[in-house]
């Protein structure tokens, strides 16, 4: 059964840094690119950042380029969302997401999610 | 500001069947597929549709999904309680280099 676990999220104030991670099971993790999406409250869905399947190639939203940084371990089976400079902005529930392999499929499992709250 | 437009809500009475509407543009449906999810309250997102018109294994055939130019649409008969939540519709963005989603559209089964 495929599972992703989020953790890492909680109450940061602005400016801060947090790192989540996303473990992985049940696939093979290295057959699959794997992401970030977010949802602010009572906001919708927003694609946050993506890596590809052997950690060379990564790329992120114009809004959080350059303060997140995505990355994973193969070994681990993990995926991780390194979040500096914090904003109120960036307060959501981030879910890790699975991206099918074939061309035209979108996010075929995602996790339960993790709260992360910017605030002082 | 979501990238892919979708009205905000829609209702309809059980046994019904209902549409959601979303809006692109070339840069995304010009020439990639729409994708489609359900969330509902308390869950993680769930795929519905893959390639426009494509069910992952498991979603039952009460959905289905439809695109033409930049717009793409998602039906839902048969309409269920259990299907209230929120619809988002997505799409491979090739001028943002990155996924984009619809902002969402709440259904509501009266």
């Amino acid at each position: 059964e495929v599972q992703l676990v989020e953790s890492g999220g909680g109450l940061i104030q602005p400016g801060g840094s947090l790192r989540l991670s996303c473990a992985a099971s049940g696939f093979t993790f290295t057959d699959h690119w794997m992401h970030w999406v977010r949802q602010t409250p009572g906001k919708g869905l927003m694609w946050v950042s993506r890596i590809d399947n052997l950690g060379t190639s990564t790329n992120s939203a114009n809004s959080v380029k350059g303060r997140f940084t995505i990355s994973r371990d193969n070994a681990k089976n993990t995926i991780y969302l390194q979040m500096n400079s914090l904003t109120a902005e960036d307060t959501a529930v981030y879910y890790c997401a699975r991206k099918a392999n074939a061309w035209g499929q979108g996010f075929d499992y995602w996790g339960q999610g993790t709260l992360v709250t910017v605030s002082a | 500001q979501a990238v892919l437009t979708q009205p905000p809500s829609v209702s309809g009475t059980p046994g019904q069947k209902i549409t959601f509407s979303c809006s692109g543009t070339t840069s995304n449906f010009g020439g990639n597929p729409a994708n489609w999810y359900q969330h509902l309250p308390g869950t993680a997102p769930k795929l519905l549709i893959n390639n426009n018109n494509e069910r992952p294994s498991g979603v039952p055939d009460r959905f289905s999904g439809s695109k033409s130019g930049t717009s793409a649409s998602l039906a839902i008969s048969g309409l269920q309680s259990d299907d209230e939540g929120d619809y988002y519709c997505a799409a491979w963005d090739d001028s943002l280099d990155g996924w984009v989603f619809g902002g969402g559209t709440k259904l509501t089964v009266l």
